[in-house]
């Protein structure tokens, strides 16, 4: 079975240009998270959707970064304009419900803002 | 607000035994998880833990205690690919649901 799969694995782009994530959950994961992770540092959570509803973004730059999950699947996540401080390994994990699942997480993507 | 704590860095001998603490005060709690995360890979998970007390899964077992608000992962038989970070996480229950301490960095050595 496919774990979670995203895309690209890397990215380097300019400061002020726009970038997005993709991510294919595991097959039935109604959960899907999109994380945050620093150099040195835990995955930070930056949205948590049930099905194609996003249940948790307090945590989401609003003013710069979105996401969505239509049909429930497939989830991306951009962010417009970038800065430097962006630059971060963007993690997205799935889990059958939420509660008492684990997560599983996908390779990340590196991004890096010059 | 939310905190989770862990020892930065560990190093542990080939074949010993080492363990891992955790600390945490967050608003809610519904279980308690422990992931490892290889450079530059995925985490992936080990255990989680709901209940006091500790479960055990092959070479790695797990402890809870909820009124102490801690936790501890035990690794037996160390092997050199054990070297890897080691994240504990709680699910809050709340609004950020699974909440990440920043990871223990164990090395491995002969």
């Amino acid at each position: 079975e496919a774990g979670v799969v995203q895309s690209p694995r890397y990215k380097i782009i300019e400061k002020k240009q726009p970038v997005a994530f993709w991510c294919n959950p595991i097959s039935g994961h109604n959960t899907l998270y999109w994380y945050r992770q620093n150099l040195g540092q835990g995955p930070e959570l930056l949205i948590r959707y049930e099905n194609e509803e996003a249940v948790d973004d307090s945590q989401l730059p609003k003013d710069r970064f979105s996401a969505e999950r239509l049909k429930g699947v497939d989830s991306t996540l951009k962010i417009q304009p970038a800065e430097l401080g962006d630059s971060a390994v963007y993690l997205c994990a799935s889990s059958l419900r939420q509660g008492n699942t684990e997560a599983f997480f996908g390779q990340g993507t590196r991004l890096t803002v010059v | 607000g939310q905190n989770i704590d862990q020892p930065t860095e560990m190093t542990a001998t080939e074949g010993a035994i080492v363990q891992i603490n955790c600390t945490y005060q967050t608003s809610g709690f519904n279980g308690l998880f422990w992931y490892q995360q290889h450079a530059g890979e995925a985490p992936t998970f080990l255990s989680y833990n709901v209940l006091d007390g500790l479960e055990e899964k092959g070479r790695f077992s797990s402890f809870l205690s909820r009124s102490k608000g801690y936790s501890y992962l035990l690794l037996k038989e160390l092997q050199m690919k054990d070297s890897a970070s080691y994240l504990c996480a709680v699910d809050t229950g709340g609004y950020n649901k699974l909440i990440f301490g920043a990871g223990t960095r164990l090395a491995v050595h002969p």
